[in-house]
């Protein structure tokens, strides 16, 4: 079945700094990329998503690469703010019977000033 | 819209007591979704529904009920807790025809000593 790593699984730069974090899957018929921010004490909110007919996707500071090739996906976050700290979780859908998405483990990002 | 609500936030409960979590989307979405917490474990599925009347098995689902009267309620079912359910509770829902696309709720923290 569809498997999703996630790496690194802590993060911490400086307020400015770009932030990166990489996601590997195995299914190489999952066709959509969600990427969501949960803030502590709080659900995980959907920030950006890609489908597998786009390589890039961008949204103000945040943008998602997809290579679908290698069956890797990574988030970017630009210009990074404390506010940007909190817990990444990336997912890759499947059509695994009792599942529509497999969640990567999720990695801490924390953006000191 | 309220999204998805999700009642209480927080309970504390004894071994082999009983309790349900409360869930309810006001999107009209056909597919939701429980999903337990756990450190290090990332989000894993326990059941979903793919509509009123039809609901089915994710990855953990023992030890917890569903059930699915109507379009916007989907509630979560203890029937005798026990220590390995204390984690945070995420109820998700989703639209029909992108299933994968996940809104979640704001979870529920249970302990259960």
């Amino acid at each position: 079945g569809e498997n999703v790593e996630q790496h690194p699984s802590t993060l911490s730069v400086q307020e400015g700094d770009s932030a990166v974090i990489k996601c590997t899957y195995s299914d190489s018929a999952s066709n959509y990329f969600p990427w969501y921010k949960q803030e502590l004490g709080k659900g995980p909110q959907l920030i950006i998503d890609i489908r597998s007919n786009v390589g890039e996707k961008k949204d103000q500071r945040i943008a998602v690469t997809l290579n679908k090739t290698a069956k890797h996906f990574s988030l970017h976050i630009t210009e990074t703010q404390p506010e940007d700290s909190a817990v990444y979780f990336c997912a890759a859908s499947t059509h695994q019977a009792g599942t529509a998405l497999i969640f990567g483990k999720g990695t801490t990002l924390s953006v000191s000033s | 819209n309220a999204g998805v609500t999700q009642t209480p936030k927080f309970q504390v409960l004894k071994t082999g007591q009983s309790m349900t979590l409360q869930c309810a989307q006001d999107m009209n979405h056909e597919y939701m979704s429980w999903y337990r917490q756990d450190p290090g474990m990332g989000l894993r599925l326990i059941h979903y529904s793919v509509g009123a009347g039809i609901t089915d098995q994710g990855e953990v689902p023992n030890g917890y009920n569903v059930s699915r009267s109507t379009t916007e309620d989907f509630p979560l079912r203890l029937l005798s807790a026990a220590p390995s359910q204390t984690s945070v509770y995420f109820c998700a829902s989703s639209p029909g025809d992108r299933p994968e696309t996940q809104y979640f709720g704001p979870g529920t923290r249970l302990l259960v000593l």
